[in-house]
């Protein structure tokens, strides 16, 4: 009964394009969407977040976007660099139990 | 400011062997999560305290699994007896306020033989 879907186990972007990754979420009491990005050997580091009610959050190169009511949130990277090649989760929170998704897996292609 | 450690980086054991996780979490923080990532899956919630007592510890898979958490610093999560299930990353993460985003230490890799 996984709450957080990650359906995209992999994509692949060309340097200096957007990187879209997806999510989607099934419980709609879900107040807080957090993306982490994760390096081999590394644990996850925080990137960005968005509140329920927000629609948008822009932070740099990185914009979360959520749809409440399609349940779905995305994270926009651009332009791609090399270094954004990493996995990245997407968690969801209703103030106290953080549930994440089984990750994406970017790379960025020079 | 020091981040989230953990301690061992990687435990092999056999199974039925006990096996004791540790986490620093970043001083002054109240609250302090453990979660397990097997290979491919999604990181799992295991337990959460705030300061030295378990707030959720519904994501606990059965009584083979201890967490305690000493004067309300550091945490350590125990597994006895060991089973081949048991295997995979083991993470600890932290954070000043309930809800607020989550410090994560590299994680313990735990293999049982």
């Amino acid at each position: 009964d996984q709450q957080v879907k990650q359906n995209s186990p992999s994509l692949s972007v060309q340097e200096g394009r957007i990187s879209i990754l997806n999510c989607d979420y099934t419980n709609s009491m879900f107040d807080y969407f957090l993306w982490y990005k994760k390096y081999p050997a590394e644990g996850p580091t925080f990137l960005i977040s968005i509140s329920s009610i927000k629609d948008k959050n822009e932070d740099g190169r990185f914009t979360v976007f959520l749809n409440k009511s399609a349940k779905h949130l995305s994270l926009h990277i651009v332009p791609s660099q090399p270094g954004d090649s990493a996995v990245y989760f997407c968690a969801a929170s209703t103030g106290n139990q953080f549930y994440f998704g089984t990750g994406t897996s970017l790379t960025v292609i020079p | 400011e020091a981040g989230v450690t953990q301690f061992p980086s990687h435990s092999v054991i056999e199974k039925g062997q006990t096996v004791t996780l540790r986490c620093d979490p970043i001083s002054g923080h109240d609250n302090l999560y453990w979660y397990r990532r097997v290979m491919g899956k999604e990181i799992k919630f295991l337990l959460h305290f705030v300061k030295e007592s378990k707030q959720d510890e519904s994501g606990m898979p059965n009584n083979r699994f201890l967490a305690e958490r000493t004067g309300g610093t550091y945490s350590t999560l125990k597994v006895q007896p060991a089973e081949l299930e048991d295997s995979g990353v083991y993470f600890c993460a932290s954070s000043p306020g309930q809800g607020s985003a989550q410090h994560f230490g590299d994680g313990t890799r735990l293999s049982i033989l």
